[in-house]
Order: C-alpha cells, then structure tokens, then sequence
C-alpha cells in the first residue's frame, strides 16, 4: 500500500519568514495530494491540493509543488503570520479512490 | 467551517464495551470516510460507504462497523472496545464524480477507554 514521509516533524520560524514541509510517497498510481491543516481541538481542514496532470499550484500565500518523477511533493507558506501556527499534514491518493494515505504531520510555530 | 458534524465531541468508555460515533456529512455529498487519529499521528482510514455501501477498507478488525444512511448521515460502531482504540475519529464527507473527491473532516469525536 501507499506509503507517505512527511518532513520535518516541527518547524519554527519568525513571523515573515518562509516555511517548507516536504513529503514523499511510494505509490507510482497516486495522482492526487491535499495539504491538511489541523489546529487544535480542530478536524482537519483542506487548504491547497494538487493533481498529477500539475506541477505547481497557488492560493495566495501558499503553493504547493509536485515532481511526480521523483515521488515528492512540498507546502510553500510564504510571509507566514502567527495564525498560520498549526499541524500541517500532507496526503496521497489514488484516481477513483477516496482513501487517503497521511503523513504523520509537522507542527508549525510561528513566533511573532 | 465544512458542514460536516459529528457526535458525540468526546466520551469515555471501558474497555470490553461497545460505542457508536454519528456524523452528519455536508449537503449533497454521498460518500463519507471514517479515520482514527492516534495522539501526534495523522489520520489512518478506516472504511468508506457510498451510497449505502462499504466501498473500501483500511488495515481494521470487523469489530469496526458501519452504516450510511439514506440521507448520507453515517455511523461508526466499535465492539469490545480495546485500550488502544482511544483516538481521535473523524469522518470526511464528499461528492463522488468521476474524478477525484475532495474530502471535507469534521471535528472529530475523542474516544477515551479504560
């Protein structure tokens, strides 16, 4: 089954400054990846996904990259601001199938 | 907000006993997923029902049942309830077409056993 490393587990950063997290995953098949995040006490809300047929993807202060050769995909926040503090989790999943596959998750601090 | 409701928000139960968990998926939508989060995990699929129907299962024993109603509402039901089964559970709805599903969580119910 479909396998996904998300790195790193914590990451803190200065209000302003950029953040990256970075996944991989195993299965060749998987061709659709949402970006979760998941404040406290909160589900997980979607906040960017991306399709295989796509390399790059943006919503304002976030974008999302997929090299499909190399089975990784990254979350880019830039001017991040302390309301952007929380668990971030990427996911994978196959076309025509529902179950997604997550990464174990990286808690952002943004400090002011 | 997604739309998607769940119920109970938490409770506590002791192990042996059994518990059934209640979603309400967002408006229109007619497949519903059920996911069990462990402390620091992401999220680890259960089953999906669609259209009434068990349409996919993760790596969970049968005493993990269950149900889509016809309004698209859900139930999860646990027996003989085990130590290890204390999580966070979510259910995620949303629209099946013949392309990919987004899937919407909601808050989740914390199940607490002793």
């Amino acid at each position: 089954g479909e396998n996904v490393e998300q790195h790193p587990s914590t990451l803190s950063v200065q209000e302003g400054d950029s953040a990256v997290i970075k996944c991989t995953y195993s299965d060749s098949a998987s061709n659709y990846f949402p970006w979760y995040k998941q404040e406290l006490g909160k589900g997980p809300q979607l906040i960017i996904d991306i399709r295989s047929n796509v390399g790059e993807k943006k919503d304002q202060r976030i974008a999302v990259t997929l090299n499909k050769t190399a089975k990784h995909f990254s979350l880019h926040i830039t001017e991040t601001q302390p309301e952007d503090s929380a668990v971030y989790f990427c996911a994978a999943s196959r076309s025509g199938y529902s179950t997604l596959t997550f990464g174990k998750g990286t808690m952002l601090l943004v400090s002011p | 907000e997604t739309g998607v409701t769940q119920s109970p928000t938490h409770l506590i139960k002791t192990r042996g006993q059994q518990v059934t968990l209640r979603c309400s998926s967002q408006s229109g939508h007619n497949t519903v997923s059920w996911y069990q989060q462990a402390l620091g995990q992401g999220p680890q699929f259960i089953f999906q029902y669609y259209r009434e129907e068990e349409n996919g299962r993760g790596n969970f024993p049968p005493r993990f049942s269950g149900l889509q109603f016809p309004n698209y509402s859900s139930e999860l039901n646990v027996n003989a309830l085990e130590l290890d089964d204390s999580a966070l559970y979510h259910c995620a709805s949303s629209f099946r077409t013949s392309g990919q599903e987004t899937q919407y969580f909601g808050p989740g119910t914390r199940l607490l056993v002793l």
